[in-house]
């Protein structure tokens, strides 16, 4: 099993539109999460973390569940500039691996 | 400006070289790590390292080696012994806390490896 796990996608969806994508971590010892997006051939950048009440950047909301082990973000009123991949990241323990664990990605394409 | 800076952009080996990757912050970072993507997947740890003259294997770390002399570089050595080397390498650098909080990780823009 993967240590975090995304639906690959893509998710084609219309201007406008609300799209949410899932997560899910295996190792219930993290600590850190986060969402990070990655265009075509970039860098991964950090879109937002994640925090166990959820939390909301504009268009953008994050929540984590750490019951179930799961994390999710919603897109409002999606753009065409939204169309990217997007990771979802856990980061380790305290006393165990520190660095980050990227899930593969979820593709979303946003059209006119 | 503050930032990570990895040279060189594109990198052209011929099979059973040895190459060096750079990868320098000036974010005062303390942790700083190696990623590989290859195309249509997600990211893999080859090495990190949260403090100076210290680093760990990450998942794929077979066939690179590393070093962390100072605390604003981490080079990453590509050898011969990696059998697959073509792909994107992304170098990170973050400050080291964890919960709530906590600050996820900044990337250079990444070196495209091709063995030729």
């Amino acid at each position: 099993r993967k240590e975090v796990e995304q639906d690959p996608g893509p998710f084609n969806v219309p201007e406008g539109a609300t799209v949410a994508f899932n997560c899910t971590y295996s190792n219930s010892a993290s600590q850190s999460f986060f969402w990070y997006r990655q265009d075509c051939r970039k860098e991964p950048k950090l879109l937002m973390s994640v925090y166990s009440s959820g939390n909301e950047d504009g268009r953008f909301t994050a929540q984590l569940n750490r019951a179930s082990q799961y994390i999710s973000l919603l897109i409002r009123d999606s753009k065409l500039s939204d169309s990217a991949t997007y990771l979802c990241v856990v980061r380790g323990s305290p006393t165990g691996r520190r660095a980050l664990t990227f899930g593969s990605g979820t593709r979303l394409q946003v059209q006119p | 400006d503050g930032g990570i800076t990895q040279s060189p952009k594109y990198l052209f080996r011929k099979e059973g070289q040895n190459v060096t990757l750079s990868c320098e912050q000036n974010l005062n970072h303390d942790a700083m790590y190696w990623y590989r993507q290859d195309p249509g997947q997600g990211l893999r740890l080859i090495y990190y390292s949260q403090i100076v003259n210290d680093f760990q294997k990450g998942d794929i770390a077979e066939g690179y080696s590393v070093s962390r002399e100072k605390k604003e570089s981490f080079p990453l050595t590509v050898t011969s012994a990696q059998k697959n080397p073509t792909a994107f390498y992304l170098c990170a650098s973050s400050i080291d806390t964890h919960g709530q909080g906590s600050f996820g990780a900044f990337f250079g823009q990444g070196t495209r490896l091709t063995v030729v």
